[in-house]
């Protein structure tokens, strides 16, 4: 049974960075071919793909965001850490992570989501 | 950056019709990567197809997709209850989401 799961803290202050965990189970990131990513979506809005890293450890940025985001793995633990820096309110959100998958034949897109995270920025 | 258009904004069908959904990009992705997601108030995204046309797991056949080039299309051949909901497509690995589809019940 693969499960994901989002942690960290649901109010952050303006300027301050965002740590969020996504903790999974049910494979492994050294499988190649799979990947681990964090989506957003503010309130009523649409979603927005953040970042991904393959198990190769290639990291893939959304460009508009690149210069305040960090994702990292730590593969043995099955973690993945997203850090989003120099929070604004606009950057309330809930926040997901999601498993990719992909082989030598198919890409299977984002099929294992969290249940998300709210974090709001506001002093 | 590719950006994906979708259209309409919403739509607005009655139960039994067909509901037909489309992706634009604003330059050709690989049908593999393409892929429609259903979400409903309070609940995470869920795959409905992916690499353009192949249903996710547990997927009713009434959902299909199609399309090539920039130009991708998601429809639903008769529409229960449960399918009202927003419809997202996304080029996996490098591209953000569409806008979104909302689906209605008229």
């Amino acid at each position: 049974q693969i499960t994901l799961k989002e942690s960290g803290p649901t109010l952050v202050t303006p300027t301050q960075a965002l740590t969020l965990t996504c903790t999974f189970s049910g494979f492994s990131l050294s499988t190649s071919g799979m990947g681990v990513g964090w989506i957003r979506q503010p309130p009523g809005k649409a979603l927005e793909w953040l970042a991904l890293i393959y198990w190769d450890d290639d990291k893939r940025y959304s460009p508009s965001l690149e210069s305040r985001l960090t994702i990292t793995a730590d593969t043995p633990q099955n973690q993945v850490v997203l850090t989003l820096t120099n929070m604004d309110p606009v950057d309330t959100a809930t926040y997901y992570c999601a498993r990719g998958y992909c082989t030598s034949s198919n890409c299977y897109g984002f099929d294992f989501w969290g249940q998300g995270t709210l974090v709001t920025v506001s002093s | 950056e590719i950006v994906l258009t979708q259209s309409p904004g919403t739509l607005s069908l009655s139960p039994g019709e067909r509901a037909t959904l489309s992706c634009r990009a604003s330059q050709s992705v690989s049908s593999s990567y393409l892929t429609w997601y259903q979400q409903k108030p309070g609940q995470a995204p869920r795959l409905l197809i992916y690499g353009a046309s192949s249903r996710a797991t547990g997927i009713p056949d009434r959902f299909s997709g199609s399309g090539s080039g920039t130009d991708f299309t998601l429809t639903i051949s008769r529409l229960e209850p449960e399918d009202f909901a927003v419809y997202y497509c996304q080029r996996y690995g490098t591209s953000s989401f569409g806008q979104g589809t909302r689906l209605e019940i008229k």
